[in-house]
């Protein structure tokens, strides 16, 4: 099993909402990742967890806020964004942390908030 | 930190043709560089990488090379197939830092 699962993949909510985006990975990686990315724009970092625990937060505003239960599954939970965090969110994983080999990517959930 | 600049950022080949995009770094530290290859609607997908301590790299129609001393990375795909159309992102990297670069949407035409 070579796949990281994203759910859902079409998330639509307003700007008082609380919502989740959720990802699983079951390749026995250590390291996950959440990216953002815009059109026509590069995946953009928010944040990382290494061995479960929060290792990098990109200066991403608390209205997005991550969660890795176990090793893996990781959440990132959304609550009171605002239209212009509507984007392509995507979950990867790595066998450890980044710099050291291929990141996994997921499918991407698209998120609109209106 | 480490900053990719990828160029260009559109190309359109023939089919068969070869096709070329050029990336640089700015951190002498990276020393992994990946190439992802993202289809609509897709997650980015890794087609090649190279580590700092070799030149080149290929596989099939697909090769990048590496210069470190310049420290610039370029993909080579050569015989372009239409399947081949789709946005390509090189990234450098290294201990905990990985940085894309903006993308090169390919367009192979039959």
């Amino acid at each position: 099993d070579t796949e990281v699962t994203q759910t859902p993949k079409h998330l639509v909510m307003g700007m008082t909402n609380k919502k989740s985006l959720k990802c699983e990975q079951h390749m026995g990686h250590r390291a996950m990742y959440w990216y953002k990315q815009k059109a026509k724009k590069p995946p953009e970092l928010m944040f990382v967890y290494s061995y479960e625990k929060l290792s990098i937060n990109e200066s991403v505003p608390s209205r997005f806020s991550p969660e890795c239960p176990n090793s893996s599954l990781l959440n990132l939970h959304l609550h009171a964004l605002q239209p212009e965090d509507s984007a392509l969110y995507l979950c990867a994983s790595s066998l450890m942390l980044q710099g050291s080999g291929e990141l996994f990517f997921g499918e991407g959930s698209r998120l609109t908030v209106l | 930190g480490e900053n990719v600049e990828q160029h260009p950022s559109t190309l359109s080949v023939q089919e068969g043709d070869s096709a070329v995009i050029k990336c640089t770094y700015s951190d002498s530290a990276s020393n992994y560089f990946p190439w992802y290859k993202q289809e609509l609607g897709k997650g980015p997908q890794l087609i090649i990488d190279i580590r700092s301590n070799v030149g080149e790299k290929k596989d099939q129609r697909i090769a990048v090379t590496l210069n470190k001393t310049a420290k610039h990375f370029s993909l080579h795909i050569t015989e372009t197939q239409p399947e081949d159309s789709a946005v390509y992102f090189c990234a450098a990297s290294s201990r905990n830092d990985m940085r894309f670069g903006a993308g090169t949407r390919l367009t192979v035409k039959p």
